[in-house]
């Protein structure tokens, strides 16, 4: 299966809001109720920040959304902090037990 | 608190086989839950290498399906990667992680150790 299509960058200002896209195709994003985000800091394991395309773990800010559009699905940061700069990865379930990723997102907070 | 530990070698020759284990604690793998492995080359993003069942049963990338095997000791409460075959384009950090009950998401993570493929 192919990488769901993430922007490598995405920036905004302290306080500011900013949404990261990842494009799949109907066999995965599209398909399923199963997306994930993670976030990683340099040199750190990913965190989990949502998962079933809008839920939140326990502990995550609630700055923190998802959503989904057809093929498309979106982490959205609101109300940007300086420890949101990281980067951001999508995942999705592609159909027959398996698993994809996005390239990842490299946030900036300015 | 469930942690997690990758441990094995952090070098392995060309032609060689790459062996992990992660060991579990705060949570028993018997109790029912899948476990995966995954990897990021230097610079890179995250890759699903698979994920493995306490039962045994397993689920692999297709890319990677035939260099892979997966095991899991419950005696140990800890689980393993064997990738055989390994170039240099296998050099990656190496992490396990639980996968949450009833999504494709994983919630507790190792830290992950970097393995580089070189003679």
């Amino acid at each position: 299966q192919s990488a769901l299509t993430q922007p490598p960058s995405a920036s905004g200002s302290p306080g500011q809001s900013v949404t990261i896209s990842c494009t799949g195709t109907s066999s995965d994003v599209g398909g399923y109720n199963f997306v994930s985000w993670y976030q990683q800091h340099p040199g750190k394991a990913p965190k989990l920040m949502i998962y079933e395309g809008s839920k939140r773990p326990s502990g995550v800010p609630d700055r923190f959304s998802g959503s989904k559009s057809g093929n498309t699905a979106s982490l959205t940061v609101s109300g940007l902090q300086a420890e949101d700069e990281a980067d951001y990865y999508c995942s999705s379930y592609a159909g027959s037990n398996n698993v994809v990723f996005g390239g990842g997102t490299k946030l900036t907070v300015l | 608190q469930v942690q997690l530990q990758e441990s094995g070698p952090g070098l392995v020759k060309p032609s060689d086989t790459l062996s992990l284990t992660c060991a579990v604690s705060g949570y028993s793998i018997s109790s029912g839950n899948w476990w995966g492995w995954f990897r990021q080359p230097p610079g890179k993003g995250l890759e699903w290498i698979g994920y493995i069942f306490y039962s045994g049963s397993t689920y692999y990338d297709p890319s990677l399906k035939s260099r892979v095997t997966m095991s899991v000791d419950t005696s140990k409460n800890q689980f393993s990667l064997k990738l055989n075959s390994v170039t240099a384009v296998d050099t990656a950090v190496y992490y396990c992680a639980k996968k949450r009950s009833g999504d494709y998401s994983f919630d507790y993570w190792g830290q992950g150790t970097l393995v580089t493929v070189s003679s």
